[in-house]
């Protein structure tokens, strides 16, 4: 089945613990993506990549890190977590000219 | 640059009534729109798309939509709403060829029995 995987579902840390939220993806996509769900606020996007270590900046950069070392692969780092992090993320991924599919979502929490 | 404005944040119709949740766009170059629909707890699932094919666009579930370049909007319709429309849809644009996706804040859409 052609899916974007995201793990963990959710998790709950503390303030500036380190941790990894990792995405993968099967349907060989150039693309991959991540962003943050707030309420009022829609998604934005906090970095993405074009292709194996090609990654460039979206709206919402600060306090994330991501690597594209392998194509299916596009881990989101928080190497010092804040409350204001606390948020749904989402991957997604796609091909050139077509729509992204997005991940099930993480739901992080910070203390 | 680019932008999406979905203008109501909540709008509430009965089940069997026309549904409607309006989107404009702004973008330098032609744009490609997406709707995106989110159902509780759930990641989400493309509803329809335009890329300068057809400007009336039909998507999954009887919703569709019409690129109106003149008034740069975008709205969502459908003609007979059911419980199961009950979700938060996003508008998003972004420039053709572009992976870089810009959301609207989203509409909330209730379904009253």
């Amino acid at each position: 089945e052609a899916q974007v995987t995201q793990n963990p579902r959710y998790l709950i840390t503390v303030t500036g613990k380190k941790l990894t939220v990792t995405c993968s993806q099967n349907m060989n996509h150039e693309y991959m993506s991540w962003y943050r769900q707030d309420p009022g606020l829609g998604l934005r996007q906090i970095y993405y990549s074009m292709n194996v270590e090609v990654t460039d900046k979206g709206d919402v950069p600060e306090g994330y890190k991501v690597s594209r070392k392998e194509k299916r692969n596009f881990p989101l780092i928080l190497e010092s977590p804040s409350p204001n992090q606390t948020s749904l993320y989402f991957c997604a991924s796609s091909t050139l000219l077509n729509e992204q599919f997005f991940g099930p979502g993480t739901r992080l929490t910070v203390l | 640059a680019q932008s999406v404005t979905q203008l109501d944040s909540h709008v509430s119709v009965s089940e069997g009534t026309p549904v409607l949740l309006r989107c404009n766009y702004s973008s330098s170059y032609s744009p490609s729109l997406f709707w995106y629909v989110q159902h509780p707890n759930k990641g989400l699932q493309l509803l329809l798309k335009y890329t300068s094919a057809a400007t009336l666009v039909k998507g999954i579930n009887g919703f569709e939509a019409e690129f109106k370049k003149s008034e740069t909007s975008f709205h969502l319709t459908k003609p007979s709403a059911h419980m199961s429309d009950a979700a938060e849809y996003f508008c998003v644009v972004t420039l053709f060829g572009n992976e870089k996706l810009t959301f609207g804040t989203g509409t909330r859409l209730t379904i009253i029995p």
